[in-house]
């Protein structure tokens, strides 16, 4: 069955600060990969898809297969990127069925 | 365009009781699911539907029944509340099928459940 790992509970960074959000991942197939985003009293929304390769308010996330990993990474940290993040896996077939890892809350401080 | 729309945002039961979640989308969209959210464990997909008048089981279907009359309405219904059903649940939406717009879910406000 398919598994996702995102080892950090909370991470702190100051502002101005590299981000790197860690998500591993186990799948036998051909993994989509997603990144989710919850501000606070915000609802829940995707931030990022791996297959799009695209850059969401200068966050990136690059699949590599070889460490089954998926991790988030922004140059340089914002106050308004405070957030609760998730690593998303697809069964494949399309996003729908998600199978999520248990978030990372980052906090970014001034 | 209301989206995701989840009601109630709160509620409280007793253990045996039972209650539905109501869920509604005015997007069109063919795949609803449900989630719960509990500490540590991230989200997990309780049921799903990938259109109207058809359900299948998600990871953690036990205590849970849904039903799919209509494509704008997927509500949950808890039989027998019990307190590990303590959660915030979610409901979510999309076109359903590949590609970058059809993926992407649409998430209600939620609802914060608790059994005592």
């Amino acid at each position: 069955a398919q598994r996702v790992t995102q080892p950090e509970k909370l991470l702190s960074v100051f502002k101005g600060a590299p981000v790197e959000l860690k998500c591993n991942y186990s799948y036998s197939g051909s993994p989509e990969l997603f990144w989710y985003v919850q501000y606070s009293r915000q609802r829940l929304q995707l931030l990022l898809r791996h297959i799009s390769r695209e850059s969401i308010k200068g966050f990136t996330a690059d699949l590599n297969k070889g460490e089954t990993s998926f991790h988030l990474k922004k140059p340089f940290a914002q106050e308004e990127d405070s957030a609760m993040y998730y690593c998303a896996l697809s069964e494949g077939g399309g996003g729908n069925k998600l199978t999520f890892g248990t978030g990372t809350q980052l906090k970014v401080e001034l | 365009n209301a989206g995701v729309t989840q009601t109630p945002k709160f509620q409280v039961l007793k253990t045996g009781q039972s209650m539905t979640l109501q869920c509604a989308q005015d997007m069109n969209h063919e795949y609803m699911s449900w989630y719960r959210q509990d500490p540590g464990m991230g989200l997990r997909l309780i049921h799903y539907s990938v259109g109207a008048g058809i359900t299948d089981q998600g990871e953690v279907p036990n205590g849970y029944n849904v039903s799919r009359s209509t494509t704008e309405d997927f509500p949950l219904r808890l039989l027998s509340a019990a307190p590990s059903q303590t959660s915030v649940y979610f409901c979510a939406s999309s076109y359903g099928g590949q590609g970058p717009t059809n993926e992407k879910l649409f998430f209600g406000s939620g609802t914060q459940l608790s059994v005592l």
